[in-house]
């Protein structure tokens, strides 16, 4: 069965400096990977997806996400954060073959510090 | 703009009531979800939709129950409300077809049972 796992319940890092949220996955086949943010009070917003192609995926706000295959990984990287990423970061990845639906992580916190 | 809203975004009821929850999309999208989002268990699939007269049950169905009768709206029913479904509730639609494609959510219903 598709699982994501983030091993990070909350991520802390100084405005300015490099952020990384962890996220692996397993998958049986090719993997379909998505990165969502969810701010206070709101739904999720999709960032990023990986679905074939350039290891390197860039979305929204500046984030990116590094494929590894050889780790079974999909972290979500931004060179330099802001005070206003601060949010909750889910992993997803499709269900299975010809299919829209998600599984999700668990979600990870990201506080980023002035 | 094409959107996707949910109502109410909140509800009080009691155990044992029956209640329902709206979402409509104006995205003209085939695929929505029902998901409900509890502290250390991210987003879990309740109910899913791949167009007019579809419905599956997702990964935490019991008590809930949709139906689709057309393409924007798949409202949510708890046939009778209990203690344990207490949570935010989202819902999220996407294009369908093999294109891989992201879902968009809603901001969310939280729901209290007393």
């Amino acid at each position: 069965a598709q699982s994501v796992a983030q091993p990070e319940d909350q991520v802390n890092v100084a405005e300015g400096n490099p952020l990384t949220v962890k996220c692996t996955y397993s998958v049986s086949g090719n993997p379909y990977l998505f990165w969502y943010v969810q701010y206070p009070n709101r739904g999720l917003q999709f960032l990023l997806k990986y679905i074939t192609g350039d290891n390197l995926v860039k979305g929204s706000y500046g984030f990116e996400a590094e494929f590894n295959k050889s780790q079974t990984s999909f972290h979500l990287k931004k060179p330099s954060a802001l005070v206003s990423d601060s949010a909750l970061y889910f992993c997803a990845v499709r269900a299975s073959y010809n299919t829209d639906k998600l599984i999700f992580g668990t979600g990870t916190r990201l506080q980023v510090f002035p | 703009d094409a959107e996707i809203t949910q109502s109410p975004r909140h509800k009080i009821t009691e155990t044992g009531r029956q209640v329902t929850l709206a979402c409509h999309q104006t995205w003209n999208h085939n695929n929505m979800f029902w998901y409900r989002q509890d502290l250390g268990h991210g987003l879990r699939l309740i109910h899913y939709s791949y167009g007019v007269q579809d419905t599956n049950k997702g990964e935490v169905s019991d008590g809930y129950s949709v139906s689709r009768s057309n393409t924007e709206d798949l409202p949510l029913t708890l046939e009778s409300a209990a203690s344990s479904q207490t949570s935010v509730y989202f819902c999220a639609s996407s294009e369908g077809g093999i294109r891989y494609n992201e879902q968009f959510f809603g901001p969310g219903t939280r729901l209290t049972v007393l």
